[in-house]
């Protein structure tokens, strides 16, 4: 299993401000994802995060707005940028462990914009 | 497109009764299916995974039925308890993309005593 922190754990910032959401593991892992799930919505993937390499985005997400790290294999950051109420969202890093099915997901972090 | 559908979108039940959560699926070529708990202000925890093979899987009170021929999955939970409130996540795996993942909107249940 993988045991996933998050940090904050939920914040309300200002309009035009960025938050940086850190996710730590308890063990390595290859793969590392962050999602994003709006009020009342099911999880939306933002990006896959290998690292040694550069994140890729799914459609509809950039590079500008949500810039990842992923310094080793056990943490990673993604900072939402510029913020807008529309980003007010729950954000969930999860990891897959290689040889299984298993995604496992962290607490996730509340993010409020005003 | 892959798409997952989930019926009903919530439910109200007793405690202590049975209810039974729908899954339909458009996810092409199929790798497996997973259910997820996930209780309000957490992330999602893993119930069940189900590759083409199996038909069904327990874990507790938790039973997934998957038939892929009908692209159906069903979650049945049996003598309900307070604590199984929270929303329940259908998600399928699809081969493509790195076994890219395919989330359902989740039926959101709630037992009372």
């Amino acid at each position: 299993s993988a045991v996933i922190s998050q940090k904050p754990s939920r914040d309300i910032c200002q309009r035009g401000t960025s938050l940086t959401i850190q996710c730590q593991v308890d063990s390595q892992v290859t793969m590392m994802f962050w999602y994003r799930q709006q009020p009342g919505q099911s999880l939306t993937l933002i990006a896959t995060a290998n690292q040694g390499s550069e994140a890729t985005y799914e459609s509809g997400f950039v590079i500008d707005k949500f810039p990842i790290s992923r310094p080793n294999l056990t943490f990673s950051t993604l900072t939402v940028s510029n913020m807008s109420p529309e980003d007010s969202s729950i954000y969930l890093c999860s990891v897959s462990k290689g040889g299984t099915y298993e995604q496992y997901f962290g607490p996730g972090t509340r993010l409020t914009v005003t | 497109k892959n798409q997952v559908e989930q019926s009903p979108q919530s439910l109200i039940i007793l405690e202590g009764k049975n209810c039974t959560l729908q899954c339909n699926y458009t996810v092409s070529p199929f790798s497996n299916l997973r259910w997820y708990k996930q209780d309000t202000g957490r992330g999602p925890v893993s119930l069940t995974i189900m590759t083409f093979s199996e038909n069904t899987k327990s874990n507790g009170r938790y039973t997934a039925t998957l038939d892929a021929d009908t692209k159906q999955s069903s979650l049945h939970i049996t003598a309900s308890q307070l604590s199984d409130s929270a929303s329940y996540i259908c998600v399928v795996s699809s081969y493509n993309a790195g076994n890219m993942l395919t989330f359902g909107g989740g039926t959101r249940l709630m037992v009372k005593p």
